[in-house]
């Protein structure tokens, strides 16, 4: 199976800030890493596929970047509504996998 | 507008048994695979099982193989997850998430139904 970990698993930043979140997978995985954000009680959301594509309707201040084993998201500009954990994922290979999360709370 | 609907959470006993489904619009369903994929409390989100859009290939994470069915009905729009020999350590929200193919990213998910397995 393919581990993903990430760092930090927690951070606190202020709104206009920029925060880049990193992944890393324990085997090559190319660019089948998905990144995306989760906030209580709603629906996960796609961010980013492929490692570095925006998902249709995501604002461009989240991008990705990375390949084979070392990936990371950035988040510019930060808005009210970006605090919320994000997680990284696999989809290389079964069984699909995630990171442990990235909570991103306000300073 | 793709919605996705899970329904069927609740709370059982150890070693019983419990029937997700899953209702979706918005999308031709028959079309994409779908996934379960679960997030207990304070912990992160972990996928469950797979299926394809024709319903004949499938695939379970070990921790719940041999315990766990996925099924669908295409001509519902519905899927479905039929949870049996429940471990406290089941206890979870349940997403259901629609997909390209089998290993893909999970493009689109609904907003979960929660499980608890206690005695």
């Amino acid at each position: 199976d393919i581990q993903m970990t990430q760092s930090p698993s927690s951070l606190s930043a202020s709104v206009g800030d920029t925060l880049t979140i990193t992944c890393r997978a324990s085997q090559t995985i190319s660019n089948f890493l998905n990144w995306y954000q989760l906030k209580p009680g709603k629906a996960p959301k796609l961010l980013i596929y492929s490692a570095s594509s925006l998902q249709s309707g995501v604002p461009s201040r989240f991008s990705g970047s990375g390949s084979g084993t070392d990936f990371t998201l950035t988040i510019s500009s930060l808005q009210p509504e970006d605090f919320a954990t994000y997680f990284c994922q696999q989809s290389h290979s079964i069984p699909l996998t995630f990171g442990p999360g990235t909570k991103v709370d306000i300073k | 507008e793709v919605q996705l609907s899970e329904s069927g959470g609740g709370l059982v006993q150890p070693g019983g048994s419990l029937r997700l489904s899953c209702a979706a619009s918005g999308f031709d369903f028959s079309a994409f695979a779908m996934s379960w994929v679960r997030q207990a409390p304070g912990k992160g989100l972990e996928w469950v099982s797979v299926l394809n859009g024709a319903g004949g290939s499938t695939y379970y994470a070990d921790s719940v193989k041999g315990r766990f069915t996925i099924s669908r009905d295409n001509s519902k729009n519905t899927l479905y997850l039929h949870m049996g020999s429940l471990r406290a350590e089941d206890t979870a929200m349940y997403f259901c998430a629609k997909q390209f193919a089998v290993v893909t990213p999970f493009l689109s998910w609904g907003q979960g139904t929660l499980v608890t397995v206690s005695s």
